[in-house]
């Protein structure tokens, strides 16, 4: 499958701790944006990386948040001292320049739940 | 903070029929685009339109885009089961332009 993967798929954690997702793109594809959907909610946009550069970062992402993409293939984020309203679902996408970056791959995402 | 507002929030057809949502949006973008989400297959884009167009087509989908009222429509003819699903409108604003904005989507439930 050369989809976007996303690991785990399921989290739960206590409030406090920390957790790290996992995103593999599709390969060749440069750019790599973090989403986070609420029930209900459409993907709120977190971040972009292109390559191993991160670009942008959404006023949403707070100190607690942290996003990396060391080698300009997979990214991880981090989420620090976890809280409650941090429960939802974590999307990852790529896109690549054939594109015009427009059409985004998404992953299936991580389930967070902080209990 | 979401850019756009799709409506209606629910619809519910017949097999068939066609269905059509809108979706409206706050600032100037460069294109807008369509995304449908159901717990199968995740996010998967639809259409893009760009600003510089008003109607495009795609199998049985037609997007239309009035940038003059910052709204799109999603027309789906022919409506089948396998359509039930939710859908997003999603812009890059001029101003950021490699940030993309959702909607808050239109469930679709299509009836067999």
């Amino acid at each position: 499958d050369t989809g976007v993967s996303q690991n785990p798929r399921h989290k739960i954690t206590k409030r406090g701790q920390n957790v790290t997702f996992r995103c593999d793109p599709i390969s060749e594809h440069n750019r790599l944006y973090w989403y986070r959907q609420t029930l209900g909610q459409g993907p709120e946009f977190l971040t972009y990386f292109q390559n191993e550069a991160q670009l942008e970062k959404s006023r949403l992402l707070s100190d607690r948040f942290s996003a990396e993409r060391p080698k300009g293939s997979f990214s991880t984020l981090e989420i620090q001292r976890t809280e409650q309203g941090d429960s939802a679902m974590y999307l990852c996408a790529s896109s690549f320049p054939g594109g015009s970056y427009n059409e985004q791959f998404f992953g299936p995402g991580t389930r967070l739940t902080v209990l | 903070s979401q850019q756009g507002e799709e409506d209606p929030q629910a619809l519910s057809i017949q097999e068939g029929e066609n269905a059509t949502m809108n979706c409206s949006y706050k600032t100037s973008i460069n294109n807008l685009q369509w995304y449908r989400q159901n717990s199968g297959r995740g996010l998967v884009h639809l259409i893009l339109i760009r600003s510089n167009e008003r109607e495009k087509h795609s199998g049985r989908l037609r997007v239309t885009l009035d940038t003059s009222k910052k709204s799109s429509s999603l027309l789906i003819t022919a409506s089948r089961a396998a359509d039930t699903a939710s859908y997003f409108c999603a812009t890059d604003a001029m101003a950021t332009g490699n940030q993309f904005y959702f909607g808050t989507g239109t469930s679709l439930t299509v009836i067999p």
